[in-house]
């Protein structure tokens, strides 16, 4: 177990829907960051936030959306959802910005 | 950009055999990590072993070690002793010195271990 906690485990929804995907980081952990694993694009880094302000974005659709809370937790909003947004989300946490990651067990969002 | 390349979609290994994966990266930069991570069917994301580019001797963890050549940016794994339990999906990871945590992954090796 890594610590960090995503819910839910499984979402199914359909073309159209919003839906927001949580993550709580590791107890001490400021950093969160946000990866998409699909068949298609492989693993990739969507965004990342320390201590509540975004520090990092990489390959997010305009569609998608995330924030980090004052208690650290953040929250992965995806909306307009479309077919090929098919795919595991992952979050991970981090002590610093330059610290060991640590991955939670993923979110599988199937879009019908 | 950084890329990294994965050439071997899939791997077979004999249980206590030895298996060798192969990495390749591209970047301009001269202070970066690289990793392997191991994605077995529970979809947890594991890290293996950790490579930082500034150090010559090649990293070991128990029965995983690495191969890091950083004039030929190839960056590979290999696993000793091999056992059901590595069986999964690895995948090779950089990351620069300065770009904080961020990862980029290659395409992933999906590994079989045969009794």
């Amino acid at each position: 177990d890594s610590g960090v906690t995503q819910t839910p485990k499984h979402l199914i929804t359909a073309t159209g829907q919003r839906v927001t995907l949580r993550c709580s980081p590791r107890s001490g952990d400021l950093s969160v960051y946000w990866y998409q694993q699909s068949l298609d694009q492989g693993l990739q880094f969507l965004i990342q936030y320390y201590n509540g302000e975004e520090r990092a974005k990489g390959n997010i659709l305009e569609r998608f959306s995330a924030q980090q809370f004052p208690d650290l937790h953040s929250e992965l909003n995806l909306s307009s959802l479309e077919l090929g947004d098919s795919a595991l989300y992952f979050c991970a946490s981090s002590v610093g910005v330059n610290e060991k990651l640590f991955f939670g067990s993923g979110t599988q969002l199937s879009v019908l | 950009a950084q890329t990294v390349t994965q050439s071997q979609p899939e791997m077979s290994v004999q249980e206590a055999e030895t298996v060798t994966l192969s990495c390749t990266y591209d970047t301009s930069e001269s202070d970066y990590y690289l990793f392997w991570y191991k994605q077995p069917p529970s979809r947890q994301m594991i890290l293996v072993i950790r490579q930082e580019a500034y150090k010559q001797q090649n990293a070991t963890e128990n029965r995983f070690s690495v191969n890091f050549q950083k004039a030929a940016k190839s960056f590979s794994l290999k696993i000793s002793d091999s056992q059901l339990g590595d069986a999964a999906m690895y995948f090779c990871a950089y990351r620069r010195e300065t770009s904080g945590s961020r990862l980029t992954f290659g395409e992933g090796t999906q590994l079989t271990v045969n009794p």
